[in-house]
């Protein structure tokens, strides 16, 4: 079956512009979750959508925003960019109704601000 | 709440020696238990996962990890190490309680020849 789908793999911006990010997960996961990946932050929780609500929030700004479509596929959007926003993006897709199993991960998009 | 402590942010290896990758463990309830495998620009892959059915978890590639509830580890080893192993390997826990799953810092796997 196909994997998890993100799309742009690669962008550039500039500081001060907005960018969104797409993610389909493997048909019939209904859990989307993203992830920010730095150097020096590693792994860290943005947010989680499950049949098109925000299940769970991270602990960033509202810069951040995310939603969920009917068909599971979801989208991130970063408004304001800054320098320090410039990260790899990670969507992963989940089956069941709560977060006990495995997370299946796209190759997520490389944003770089300028 | 729930979170993963991994020892070491990189370790290195001679190719055949043993791999033991650290991770600790905090939770109020019982915990399932992740290792992930992240190569060179690509997403993460799941190679492990402890759901309580037994201690010790055997995953793929020749890798497992024992749960140790009283020392609160999770710890992942291979007996030997191949090149293809060189990866950054991220420890993982999430519960009935959390609708996400928290992170290890991530170590980096060097096999040397």
């Amino acid at each position: 079956k196909a994997g998890v789908t993100q799309t742009p793999r690669y962008l550039i911006k500039t500081r001060g512009q907005q960018v969104t990010l797409s993610c389909s997960p493997i048909s019939g996961h209904r859990s989307v979750s993203w992830y920010q990946q730095t150097p020096g932050q590693g792994l860290q929780f943005l947010f989680e959508y499950f049949s098109e609500t925000q299940r769970n929030k991270g602990n960033f700004p509202g810069r951040f925003s995310g939603r969920q479509f009917s068909n599971s596929r979801s989208e991130m959007n970063v408004s304001t960019l800054e320098l320090g926003d410039s990260a790899l993006y990670l969507c992963a897709g989940q089956s069941g109704t709560d977060n006990t199993g495995e997370l299946f991960f796209g190759e997520g998009s490389r944003l770089t601000v300028l | 709440a729930q979170s993963v402590t991994q020892l070491g942010s990189h370790v290195s290896v001679s190719e055949g020696a043993l791999v033991l990758l650290r991770c600790n463990y905090s939770s109020s309830v019982p915990p399932y238990l992740f290792w992930y495998v992240q190569y060179p620009n690509q997403g993460l892959q799941l190679l492990l996962k402890y759901t309580s059915a037994a201690t010790l978890v055997k995953g793929i590639n020749g890798f497992e990890a024992e749960f140790k509830k009283s020392e609160t580890s999770f710890h992942l080893t291979k007996p030997s190490a191949h090149m293809s192993d060189a990866a950054e390997y991220f420890c993982a826990v999430s519960g009935f309680n959390n609708n996400d799953m928290r992170f290890g810092a991530g170590t980096r796997l060097t096999v040397k020849p």
